[in-house]
């Protein structure tokens, strides 16, 4: 099994529709992460979480929302889906301190029509 | 400035040929640094961390200049499995901050 794991792995859905995307890890890291990648754009970062009670807004936070339920789940929901969220996401968990490596789940492939 | 330039590329290279990829940051007080290979839809893995001292893994070695906030990536003999995306990491100030990912370089390697 996947050290983290998301799930869905492929979601299509309407524009306005709420969806939740989900991550969890075995790694027993503190540190978990929200990235989406368009082509071209690179890895954008959408929020972070240093620890459970930690919540920090990324580079392209608006139209997402976060909810880290527990040291090894952490959620992404887009509350109002826009075909321009249309992405692969990517969660990511590292240990703390700066030469942490971030271990990435397998992506969601999330297309808003 | 962005914090993390790559070229983008992509590199087309022989198989056999050697290929190096910059990355210049744009914080001087960035504490460490990563190359990250990603291949076609999936998911980013570390290839090797960089080291101020310059370290080789095999057939990869990576440099990182201070001065002048750069760091590279050599691939010596490259092979048809080295094409993928590499993605240049850095983490701005260490223990606080998220890493902040490069764009990526693509690289094809042909027969």
């Amino acid at each position: 099994d996947a050290d983290v794991t998301q799930t869905p792995r492929n979601r299509i859905t309407k524009t306005g529709k709420r969806i939740m995307l989900e991550c969890s890890q075995t790694k027993g890291h503190d540190r978990m992460y929200w990235y989406r990648q368009d082509p071209g754009l690179g890895l954008r970062l959408i929020y972070y979480s240093f620890d459970v009670k930690d919540i920090n807004k990324g580079e392209i936070s608006d139209g997402y929302s976060v909810s880290r339920q527990a040291q090894a789940k952490f959620s992404l929901s887009l509350e109002s889906a826009i075909p321009n969220q249309t992405a692969l996401y990517f969660c990511a968990t590292s240990a703390g301190g700066a030469i942490a490596e971030a271990f990435f789940g397998q992506g969601t492939r999330l297309t808003v029509v | 400035r962005k914090e993390v330039e790559q070229d983008p590329g992509p590199f087309n290279v022989p198989e056999g040929a050697t290929v190096a990829f910059n990355c210049t940051y744009s914080n001087s007080a960035s504490q460490s640094f990563f190359w990250y290979r990603q291949d076609c839809r999936k998911e980013p893995k570390l290839l090797m961390s960089v080291y101020s001292s310059g370290n080789e893994d095999g057939r990869f070695t990576a440099q990182l200049n201070r001065a002048s906030q750069y760091i590279s990536l050599l691939i010596r003999d490259s092979k048809l499995s080295d094409s993928a995306t590499y993605l240049c990491v850095v983490n701005a100030a260490p223990g606080n901050t998220p890493l902040v990912f490069g764009k990526g370089t693509r690289l094809s390697v042909i027969a």
